[in-house]
């Protein structure tokens, strides 16, 4: 499959405990974003990345939150002392360029309890 | 603020009953314009999309939308529905002043067979 992945599929934390998810995109897609997705509500947006470069950041996206893609290819988000609002979908998606179709990986479902 | 609105939250439809599902969206300037849809327990996948020329789009399982500049609307049609059309969709814009994708919060499709 040589889709969007993500990983795990789907995580139970405890309340305060920091989480971090993998999100690898189509090989040679530039634009890679992140997104959030709870019941009933479209997805989120809560950053994106051109390559290496972090270029915009939602303010949903608290201190607790920081995303990285360190090589320009697969990207980590990962929430400290997170809290049961975190629980959601959390959505990885790529493009080729800017202004084309993104394609969304499975998801990371996030469960805090 | 820039946004997207998907007026209806769920429509339910008999098979073979047309569907007209809204979308207007805030941005100013040049903007790509999309529709996703999730089935049950899927990812999301595109459905169709507008970039430029024909405002009116085809897309994939007898689906197409229209732009209508004036209105800041991409409505999503489909003449006959099928009951395995029955998912979510998510109309989504790119504005190429900032270069992300914001989403509609979608509307869930019910089609009884």
């Amino acid at each position: 499959d040589t889709g969007v992945s993500q990983d795990p599929r789907h995580k139970i934390t405890k309340r305060g405990q920091n989480v971090t998810f993998r999100c690898d995109p189509i090989s040679e897609h530039n634009r890679l974003y992140w997104y959030r997705q709870t019941l009933g509500q479209g997805p989120e947006f809560l950053t994106y990345f051109q390559n290496e470069a972090q270029l915009e950041k939602s303010r949903l996206l608290s201190d607790r939150f920081s995303a990285e893609r360190p090589k320009g290819s697969f990207s980590t988000l990962e929430i400290q002392r997170t809290e049961q609002g975190d629980s959601a979908m959390y959505l990885c998606a790529s493009s080729l360029q800017a202004v084309s179709e993104a394609f969304f990986g499975q998801g990371t479902r996030l469960t805090v309890v | 603020a820039q946004s997207v609105s998907q007026h209806n939250h769920h429509v339910i439809l008999s098979e073979a009953a047309s569907l007209e599902l809204g979308c207007n969206y805030s941005y100013g300037g040049t903007v790509n314009l999309f529709w996703y849809v999730q089935y049950p327990g899927q990812h999301l996948q595109l459905l169709l999309k507008y970039f430029s020329g024909d405002p009116l789009v085809k897309g994939i399982k007898g689906f197409e939308a229209e732009f209508i500049k004036s209105k800041f609307s991409f409505n999503l049609r489909k003449p006959s529905v099928q009951w395995s059309d029955t998912a979510e969709y998510f109309c989504a814009v790119n504005a190429l002043s900032n270069n992300d994708m914001r989403f509609g919060a979608g509307t869930r499709l019910t089609v009884k067979p």
